[in-house]
């Protein structure tokens, strides 16, 4: 089983909206990751959570909130955004930190959409 | 930050034919990853790689790892429609938990 499940598939808010995307695994791995994908372009990475620990951020505005309330879940917290940050949401998860012989995999994204 | 440069950037191919794709970057990777993506999806892994000059293959793909380890070939043998899609090569250096993307390659296959 290499399944990341996001939820949810589809997001529309309003700039002054407060919404939450989700993440799930249960592969068991101890390294997971946000990144954005805007149209055309490749994924940019946003956050990432080792052993349930924050342990890179990419330069990320306060708006996106990162959280990990076990090593199985992943959220991402909204909150002000604007239209640019209108993207594919994507989670993604690996056995250990990237570096150490393993691989990331990735759940199919959450389209959000910022009006 | 880094880049990687992956070309051909798109492709047009007629089903049956061979499609072959690279990735080339400025700096030393320690692990080199393809991914597919189709439209409005995730990227799905195809192949890992993690040794200097190693060959791995799945089913009609192939990737390599070049020895330089600046680089990676992708080759896909006899396309079938459904290996339309865009495809990522992604690396890591080792000094950091994080993947580095390439631009991608837009593959087309016609009947």
């Amino acid at each position: 089983d290499t399944e990341v499940t996001q939820t949810p598939k589809h997001l529309v808010m309003g700039m002054t909206n407060k919404k939450s995307l989700k993440c799930e695994q249960h592969m068991g791995h101890r390294a997971m990751y946000w990144y954005k994908q805007k149209a055309k372009k490749p994924p940019e990475l946003m956050f990432v959570y080792s052993y349930e620990k924050l342990s890179i951020n990419e330069s990320v505005p306060s708006r996106f909130s990162p959280e990990c309330p076990n090593s199985s879940l992943l959220n991402l917290h909204l909150h002000a955004l604007q239209p640019e940050d209108s993207a594919l949401y994507l989670c993604a998860s690996s056995r250990d930190a990237l570096g150490r012989g393993t691989e990331a995999f990735f759940g199919q994204g959450t389209r959000l959409t910022v009006v | 930050g880094q880049q990687l440069n992956q070309s051909p950037q798109s492709m047009f191919i007629q089903e049956g034919e061979d499609v072959s794709m690279n990735c080339t970057s400025s700096s030393i990777f320690n692990t080199w990853l393809w991914y597919k993506q189709d439209p409005g999806e995730g990227p799905v892994l195809l192949i890992a790689l993690y040794k200097a000059g190693e060959l791995t293959s799945n089913g009609r793909l192939t990737a390599q790892f070049g020895i330089t380890r600046k680089d990676s070939f992708l080759n896909i043998s006899a396309s079938i429609p459904s290996d339309v899609g865009i495809y990522f090569c992604a690396g890591n250096t080792g000094t950091a938990s994080k993947l580095t993307f390439g631009t991608g390659t837009r593959l087309q296959v016609t009947l």
